[in-house]
């Protein structure tokens, strides 16, 4: 697609279950990365892939928390065991070899 | 004190008024962007800067290194510059790549 795409949009779950996000970057770009907005904050960072490989992990919270990018091109977002406080929009963004950043338009994740 | 603070954390202006958002970071950049989130939307990329003044349209960002300040300005503003603005800075220890410091942003809305 011409933009970043990031599914689902809106995800409501319960408390203790498992989700995944899914984030399909702009084709050519070897640089991903995965960030949180809570309500009124800023985003902050979670994770960057450069290629296959987590170049940059140390914005993950826990080990509930994992990130994978397989073939180097969509990367799926992992939460285990979901609390409430994961409640949060999950934005993707992508980057060309510019540094020139386009983010998807996020997903929603609220867990009750 | 975040590394990224920024300034108004709200503004309100009258269509065609002269708008400045003002950033400051405490740390060593590699570059600066701006962003713009629209409520509900996703955001996207006004600007990149490493140094110097950019202009896109309406737009004009401009970054002074040895100060560590940025400014975003909106000439003729418009209802539809109301959205929320964020500046983002790479931090040069990172060593690549956009791992963004957020600032807190700034609500803008623009009336008739």
């Amino acid at each position: 697609g011409a933009g970043v795409s990031q599914t689902p949009s809106n995800k409501v779950t319960e408390k203790g279950k498992y989700v995944e996000l899914r984030c399909d970057p702009i084709s050519g770009h070897t640089a991903l990365y995965w960030y949180r907005q809570s309500l009124g904050q800023g985003p902050e960072f979670l994770i960057y892939f450069q290629g296959t490989g987590a170049a940059d992990d140390s914005g993950l919270p826990n080990d509930r928390f994992f990130a994978v990018r397989p073939e180097g091109s969509v990367s799926t977002l992992k939460i285990q065991r979901t609390e409430r406080g994961d409640s949060a929009v999950y934005l993707c963004a992508s980057s060309s070899k510019f540094g020139e950043l386009f983010f998807g338009e996020g997903s929603r994740l609220t867990v009750l | 004190k975040n590394e990224v603070e920024q300034s108004p954390q709200n503004l309100t202006a009258q269509e065609g008024e002269f708008i400045t958002i003002n950033c400051s970071y405490s740390v060593g950049i590699s570059a600066l962007h701006w962003l713009q989130q629209h409520p509900g939307g996703g955001i996207v990329s006004l600007f990149m800067l490493s140094s110097g003044k950019k202009k896109h349209g309406r737009l004009i960002a401009t970054i002074n290194i040895q100060e560590k300040h940025s400014s975003l300005h909106i000439t003729a503003s418009h209802p539809r510059d109301s959205a929320v603005y964020i500046c983002a800075a790479v931090p040069t220890i990172t060593g690549g790549g956009n791992k963004l410091t957020f600032g807190t942003g700034t609500q803008l809305k623009v009336e008739l």
